[in-house]
């Protein structure tokens, strides 16, 4: 079975600042990995995912993460935060051959001015 | 851009009472996932369908939750009684034959157990 831990539970990050949300993941098979956004009263947003290839992954509203398997880490990464990336993100993992996601606990980014 | 429906958005209900939630996946996705999320936690899965059938559903309380998805489209998540401990947020994903691997999740559904 995988498990997925999101090292910080709240980063507060000045506005225009950059910021890194980490995550490492546990599995004994290959896994997909995903980002998502959530925004307070709201469903789940795919930011970006990683199924295979190239280990850098662009994702929308500028955000990045990067596939480490010898550190079994996705951290995800935006140069210059705004205002409105104020929300919570979950990391998610699931292993290529079941299918079955499995979510981190969450990390709120508040970004001040 | 397609999306995921549900209804209501917001649920208030008394504690014994029976509540139920509904959810439009994307069209042509197979594919249909009904998760609650605690707040402060991350969503857990209740129950997978594929088409019409059950997939998964190790981690429904079966004692007063049901799930189903009779033709296949659509997907009805029902509970009774509901219990203080159900407030939570209830989601509903779908997923697309040629990718399954991705999720789509739909708005949810915030129920509050009075």
């Amino acid at each position: 079975a995988q498990s997925v831990t999101q090292l910080d539970s709240q980063v507060p990050v000045f506005e225009e600042a950059p910021v890194e949300l980490r995550c490492n993941y546990s599995s004994s098979v290959s896994v997909y990995l995903f980002w998502y956004v959530q925004y307070p009263n709201q469903g789940l947003q795919l930011l970006l995912k990683y199924l295979s290839g190239s280990t850098l992954v662009k994702g929308i509203n500028g955000f990045e993460a990067e596939f480490n398997k010898s550190q079994t880490s996705f951290h995800l990464r935006k140069p210059s935060v705004h205002i409105s990336d104020t929300a919570e993100y979950f990391c998610a993992v699931s292993e290529v051959s079941w299918g079955k996601f499995q979510f981190g606990a969450g990390t709120q980014v508040v970004v001040t001015p | 851009e397609a999306e995921v429906a549900q209804s209501p958005r917001y649920k208030i209900t008394e504690k014994s009472q029976a509540v139920a939630f509904w959810c439009d996946p994307i069209s042509g996705h197979a594919t249909l996932y009904w998760y609650r999320q605690i707040l402060g936690q991350g969503p857990e899965l209740l129950v997978q369908f594929q088409d019409e059938s059950v997939v998964d559903d190790s981690q429904l309380p079966k004692d007063r939750f049901s799930a189903e998805r009779l033709k296949g489209v659509d997907s009805t998540l029902k509970i009774q009684p509901a219990e203080l401990g159900d407030s939570a947020m209830y989601l509903c994903a779908s997923s697309p034959p040629v990718s399954q691997e991705t999720q789509y999740f739909g708005p949810g559904t915030r129920l509050l157990v009075l």
